[in-house]
């Protein structure tokens, strides 16, 4: 069975530093693992997703994340907050290409 | 390139009375998604199509909820009679067979069932 948990409903940051959004995963198969971003009122969009190729995987925006496989995890995390980065984000986990399982999301705050 | 295109983006209805969502996935991706995703929620799994074909209906609750995508492009999902716990926000994605890890979402029907 796949799925994905999400450690924190809420992160809250001032705006500078750097941020961290937790993820773990659990998959019976080598999995794909994504994040997504969700303005308010918008679609999701892909941050950067991890196929089974480099474990640390850059994606837009400056956001990175690093597949570890002893620790089923896959953390997004960025150098330094910007306004711009207040949304929601969500960790999936894909397999065989065509199903996907979502976390319950975290929303970021980010703090003037 | 166009991306998914969903319509209404917004619908308030009453219990009871049925609602239809259009979507339009990105030329040439033929497998398509329909999610619901609850307020606070991640979005879950109601359909997949391959082409015009429905190949996970698992999750979709068949006694009022009804989908399609008859010429395996754009697709349709229906619920009658709508209940108050619908209210949640309908979210389109599609991907191409080059690319299957890669989703691309429209922007979502949020349904308000009053």
């Amino acid at each position: 069975a796949q799925s994905v948990t999400q450690l924190d409903s809420h992160v809250s940051v001032s705006e500078g530093t750097p941020v961290l959004l937790r993820c773990n995963y659990s998959s019976s198969y080598s999995p794909s693992l994504f994040w997504y971003v969700q303005h308010p009122n918008k679609g999701l969009q892909l941050l950067l997703k991890y196929t089974s190729a480099a474990t640390l995987v850059k994606g837009i925006n400056g956001f990175e994340a690093e597949f570890k496989k002893s620790e089923t995890s896959f953390h997004l995390t960025k150098p330094s907050a910007h306004m711009s980065d207040a949304a929601e984000y969500f960790c999936v986990v894909s397999v065989a290409g065509n199903q996907f399982y979502f976390g319950t999301g975290t929303s970021l705050t980010v703090i003037p | 390139e166009a991306g998914v295109v969903q319509s209404p983006r917004y619908k308030i209805i009453e219990k009871k009375q049925p609602v239809a969502f259009w979507c339009n996935p990105i030329s040439g991706h033929n497998t398509l998604y329909w999610y619901r995703q609850n307020l606070g929620q991640g979005p879950e799994l109601l359909i997949r199509y391959e082409n015009e074909e429905a190949v996970d209906d698992s999750q979709l609750p068949k006694d009022r909820f009804s989908a399609e995508r008859l010429k395996g492009v754009d697709s349709t999902l229906k619920i009658q009679p709508a209940e108050l716990g619908d209210s949640a926000v309908y979210l389109c994605a599609s991907t191409s067979r080059l690319e299957r890890h890669e989703q691309f979402f429209g922007p979502g029907t949020r349904l308000t069932v009053l």
